[in-house]
């Protein structure tokens, strides 16, 4: 069966920071994966998403990059973490454009 | 992608069936309803999709009138572990497509 792994479930930075979360997909291949945020009290905002190895789509300009390096992996990062990164971070994956996602357990950022 | 409009807040006692509407009166003809829902601190978890006819699963029941401006997600027999954060989403399948989620209902099971 498919899983998702996310990793780590909380996380406190200091704001100048880097970042890095890493998304790990098992039991299928070439999924699409997302990452979205969600800040306290508000909806999820779509970040990034892949439909590919090194195929990035960013759906907002921020902080953040994403990266693609193998088939079932998708990482977060940010060079220089500002107070407004932090949030509950989510990877999702989904087998083709009709299936509805499959998200982690996310991790929780708090930046200080 | 069309926008959907949802109660804030409903209450559902424990045993009853819960029914969770969501009105999408701009909804395009190659466009589905999706629901998801989220658990306090967890990610959000697929329910159930459709286009015209309604669906059944084993989490619920989704139905979509006829003229498919509007829809309703049924939990038959609610329990407390269903209170959560309910969200529809109209979309069309198409990757590049993205899920959009909104404030959506956020559902209390009374024991």
């Amino acid at each position: 069966s498919q899983t998702i792994h996310q990793w780590p479930a909380t996380l406190v930075q200091p704001v100048g920071s880097p970042l890095s979360l890493e998304c790990t997909v098992e039991g299928t291949s070439n999924p699409n994966l997302y990452w979205y945020r969600q800040a306290a009290g508000r909806g999820l905002q779509l970040l990034f998403y892949s439909v590919g190895i090194g195929q990035i789509s960013s759906e907002v300009p921020q902080n953040l990059s994403a990266s693609r390096p193998q088939d079932r992996q998708f990482i977060l990062s940010s060079k220089k973490l500002l107070l407004s990164d932090s949030g509950f971070y989510l990877c999702a994956w989904s087998v083709d454009s009709l299936s509805g996602y499959t998200f982690g357990s996310g991790t929780r950022l708090t930046v200080v | 992608d069309a926008k959907t409009t949802q109660p804030t807040s409903m209450d559902c006692a424990e045993g009853r069936a819960a029914n969770l509407p969501c009105n999408h009166s701009t909804i395009s003809g190659n466009e589905y309803v999706y629901w998801y829902r989220q658990i306090h601190s967890q990610g959000p978890q697929y329910i159930i999709h459709g286009l015209k006819n309604n669906e059944t699963n084993e989490m619920a029941s989704l139905i979509i009138t006829e003229d498919r401006k509007s829809s309703t997600l049924i939990l038959p027999h609610a329990t407390l572990r269903d209170t959560a954060v309910y969200y529809c989403i109209v979309r069309v399948a198409n990757t590049g497509n993205q899920f959009y989620f909104g404030t959506g209902t956020s559902l209390t099971v009374i024991p």
